[in-house]
Order: C-alpha cells, then sequence, then structure tokens
C-alpha cells in the first residue's frame, strides 16, 4: 500500500521567512515518482515538481527547492523569502506504477505581511 | 503547457437531482483521467479512473452506481451524481496527463463545488 504523510497541518509564517515543508512516504515499489502540487484559496491544483525514485538530486527553481532523501523515504519542500502569494496548501504526492496519485493531507502555508 | 478544463465550476442542486460534471483535455488526448473528491480542509481522495472505451474502475467504498464515470472520446470525461445527497456536497476534481506515463504530471481541472440542498 502507498502511503504518504504530512506530519505539518499547519504554519505559519512571517513574510521573507523561509518554510519547509515535510513528506515522508511509504512504498513497495521500487519505481515511482513524487510530486508537489499547490493549491490557492481558488481551489486549482497547481503542479510544481516531479522527482523520480532514481533522481535524488536535489533542485532549486527560484525561490523553491527541494530535498529528496531515498535513504529516509522523504521529500521536503522549501519554500525561500515566503510571499503573501505563497499561501496556499501544499500536498506532497506519491505515483507508483499503477499510474495512480496518492495525496499527503495537506500543509496550509499562510504568510502574513 | 497541458491544460484540463472542468465545467461547471460550481453547481447547486436539489436533493434527489443528478448532476454531471464534464472534464476536457483541451490540448491533449487523454486516454485515462482520474477523478478525485476533496471534503473540506481534507486532502484528495481518488475516486476512480476513468478509461476511455471501456469501464471506469472504482476505489474500495465508492458507490458506482450512485457516480456514474463514462469516457467516450480520448479528450472527455464526465462524472455524473446522481440521486444526489446533501452529503455528496464536495469539492470533485478531474486530472490527465498528456501521455499514458507514470512519469508524467497529472494535470488537474479547476474542480467543481457542489453544494446539494
Amino acid at each position: 500500500a502507498q502511503k504518504v504523510t504530512q506530519a505539518q497541518t499547519e504554519i505559519s509564517v512571517v513574510e521573507k521567512e523561509d518554510v519547509t515543508l515535510d513528506c515522508v512516504y511509504e512504498t513497495r515499489d521500487t519505481t515511482y515518482y513524487l510530486f508537489w502540487y499547490k493549491q490557492p484559496p481558488s481551489g486549482e491544483l497547481v503542479f510544481l515538481i516531479r522527482r523520480n525514485s532514481f533522481d535524488e538530486q536535489n533542485e532549486i527553481s527560484g525561490r523553491y527547492s527541494w530535498n529528496f532523501q531515498k535513504s529516509t523515504s522523504s521529500f521536503n519542500f522549501t519554500i525561500t523569502a515566503s510571499q503573501v502569494v505563497d499561501s496556499a496548501v501544499y500536498f506532497c504526492a506519491l505515483r507508483p506504477n499503477d499510474y495512480k496519485l496518492s495525496f499527503g493531507a495537506g500543509t496550509t502555508v499562510t504568510v502574513r505581511a | 503547457g497541458a491544460v484540463v478544463s472542468q465545467h461547471p465550476s460550481r453547481v447547486i442542486c436539489k436533493s434527489g437531482t443528478s448532476v454531471k460534471i464534464e472534464c476536457r483535455s483541451l490540448d491533449f488526448q487523454a486516454t485515462t483521467m482520474f477523478w478525485y473528491r476533496q471534503f473540506p480542509k481534507q486532502s484528495l481522495m481518488l475516486m476512480a479512473t476513468s478509461n476511455e472505451g471501456s469501464k471506469a474502475t472504482y476505489e474500495q467504498g465508492v458507490e458506482k452506481d450512485k457516480f456514474l464515470i463514462n469516457h467516450a472520446s480520448l479528450t472527455l470525461s464526465t462524472l455524473t451524481v446522481t440521486s444526489a445527497h446533501p452529503e455528496d456536497s464536495s469539492f470533485y476534481i478531474c486530472s490527465a496527463s498528456p501521455v499514458s506515463s507514470y512519469n508524467s504530471p497529472l494535470h488537474f481541472g479547476n474542480g467543481t463545488r457542489l453544494t446539494v440542498t
């Protein structure tokens, strides 16, 4: 069975602070993909990044960065110098070989001006 | 980029009526689409996998007679909530990938907020 755990339910920060979102996953598949999605108050899901199980290279894209550690089954996401527009619910998701996407419970990020 | 269009964005219906939600891939073909349900402040739960030209595959606990899925073309899947009840009120969202490959990111529609009165 697949499982994605986002232990942080809510995070509140002041603008310009960094925010790190934790994600831990479980799967028996050796090949899988991990994703992060953002859901702003309007409801749509915005794709942020995907990582395959064989690519542990961390990545930085603008203010976003990701830390994938297969040894600890973690795929953490950091927003640097947060902005009010970053306020949203962030979902970590796992897609094993069966094509189905399993979501974590989500972490609500509130960035205060 | 890949665009998934979902319609309507909001719908209010009376208890006992049926509601149809459309999910279209605008600039790509999708042999497989997925339907999710999201309750307030909760995560997205996969309801079913919609397969073009064949029957949908439902997740455990999802009533197939309650949530009818039709995937008649490579760009359109529909979800019909039959005999809706207030407990069916939820946010329904569909997704699709440009190719049937699990390494493709799923692109999501904007969702449909259903309220049953």
